[in-house]
């Protein structure tokens, strides 16, 4: 079965302390792995899409690298609007999930001036 | 502001009833995407449509269907209304694939 987890559930961090989010995946056959943004009471915002290991993005302080097991987003000298839900998601090549992306539970991020 | 636009933004509504959600895509985009959001499950995909025909289907109940008009946008329609359907219900269209979606904020349904 296709899953995704994340960790750690919720992170702290101090105003310019980098850190990453970790999203591990099992999926038949990996066609993408998304990485969204969710702020209190919104819906998800698009980042990152990486298809292939060794992969990398890079978007202002965040930039999303993937192996044949995980991903993960590393955010470099955060600010306080950095707060916010991390979301990790997968899109299988086969079976009925090819429709659909595939959600972890997201990593719950707190930057604190 | 995504360009997708999700009525009502909340909804309260008692076991059993009938409700209707409403989803308008951004501007050209033939695919709609519906997702239910809860705290322990998280966004599980509930069905999608593209360009009028049902795509794919995931975790939807019988009680749940869906559908999208001529002029692209969408409704889901939850009925027999249980305590545990509370949720937020998000729609995501897109030009196409998943490479990309775009969310609406959502719709917050309690049922009491």
């Amino acid at each position: 079965e296709d899953q995704v987890t994340q960790s750690p559930e919720a992170l702290r961090l101090q105003e310019g302390e980098s850190s990453s989010l970790n999203c591990s995946y099992t999926v038949s056959g990996l066609r993408g792995l998304f990485w969204y943004r969710q702020d209190p009471g919104k819906g998800p915002e698009f980042l990152f899409t990486l298809y292939s290991a060794g992969e990398e993005k890079e978007k202002e302080r965040l930039k999303a690298t993937l192996t044949k097991k995980e991903s993960f987003l590393h955010i470099t000298a955060p600010k306080p609007e950095d707060s916010a839900t991390y979301l990790c998601a997968v899109q299988s090549n086969y079976g009925g999930s090819q429709g659909n992306l595939i959600f972890g539970k997201g990593t719950k991020l707190s930057v604190k001036p | 502001d995504s360009g997708v636009t999700q009525t009502p933004k909340h909804l309260i509504t008692a076991t059993g009833q009938r409700v209707t959600l409403r989803c308008s895509p951004r501007s050209g985009d033939l695919s709609v995407y519906w997702y239910q959001q809860s705290l322990d499950q998280g966004l599980q995909f509930l069905i999608q449509y593209y360009n009028g025909e049902e795509r794919a289907k995931g975790n939807i109940l019988e009680r749940f269907s869906a559908q999208q008009f001529p002029d692209l946008h969408s409704e889901l329609n939850l009925s027999s209304l249980e305590l545990g359907d509370s949720a937020l219900y998000f729609c995501a269209s897109s030009p196409g694939g998943l490479a990309k979606l775009f969310f609406g904020s959502g719709t917050q349904l309690s049922v009491l």
